[in-house]
């Protein structure tokens, strides 16, 4: 079945250094979705990716969809303490009429004051 | 944006008794919902994918039989944890695609544990 790996699996940084994820899927995507999870919290959708090689921003996250569509990335500049959380990628794949979401294992972001 | 209402937010019970979780859309029709489980600092795992009016799909491993899944609605589905074990304790949450399936809504989850 399809799979979608994550690295690195934690990431510590001080406040104001950049930080990034990075996601790989056995198979080609039609998209890649990000999302953030709090600790304690629920995964809140951040973004998705449909084209090849597509760049998008949100202030200081920038996302990113490779020309195979098998690999992304998320960097975040100048990292903040409202940045600590987990980050998922996660691609679907049709199963029993929908689209579901494989999700790689996650980031977890910590930022040192 | 689109809200899923989901509670409780955390219940804990003695083992051998059943739970239901309810996950509602509020502002939405919900005709598919996914049920994920998630282990301490570990992804989300896909349980099983039910749509209104019609039978869930479990993902392998995943007892039907011990994880009922009910989507009677366009706006609400269930799902209940039958003779629940302290293996069974995990965080459960619900989730919907958004209009024109550009991203998945979840609910706030639920904290189970069993005693």
């Amino acid at each position: 079945g399809q799979q979608v790996m994550q690295i690195p699996q934690y990431q510590h940084v001080q406040e104001g250094e950049d930080f990034t994820t990075y996601c790989n899927s056995s198979t080609t995507l039609s998209n890649i979705q990000w999302y953030k999870q709090r600790p304690g919290g629920h995964p809140v959708f951040l973004i998705q990716l449909v084209k090849s090689g597509e760049v998008k921003k949100q202030k200081r996250l920038t996302f990113q969809f490779g020309e195979a569509k098998k690999n992304s990335s998320l960097h975040i500049t100048a990292t903040q303490t409202t940045d600590v959380g987990t980050y998922f990628c996660a691609g679907p794949y049709s199963g029993a009429g929908s689209y579901q979401l494989t999700f790689g294992k996650g980031t977890k972001l910590s930022v040192i004051p | 944006g689109a809200v899923v209402s989901q509670h409780p937010s955390w219940v804990i019970c003695k083992s051998g008794t059943s739970v239901k979780i309810e996950c509602r859309s509020l502002d939405f029709q919900a005709t598919t919902m996914f049920w994920y489980r998630q282990f301490p600092k570990q992804s989300l795992m896909l349980m099983a994918t039910s749509n209104e009016g019609s039978k869930a799909t479990y993902e392998q491993g995943v007892e039907k039989d011990k994880f009922l899944i009910n989507h009677a609605s366009l706006t609400l589905s269930t799902l209940t944890v039958t003779s629940a074990h302290p293996e069974d304790s995990s965080f459960y949450i619900c989730s919907a695609p958004e209009t024109g399936w550009v991203g998945y809504t979840f609910g706030s989850g639920t904290r189970l544990t069993v005693v």
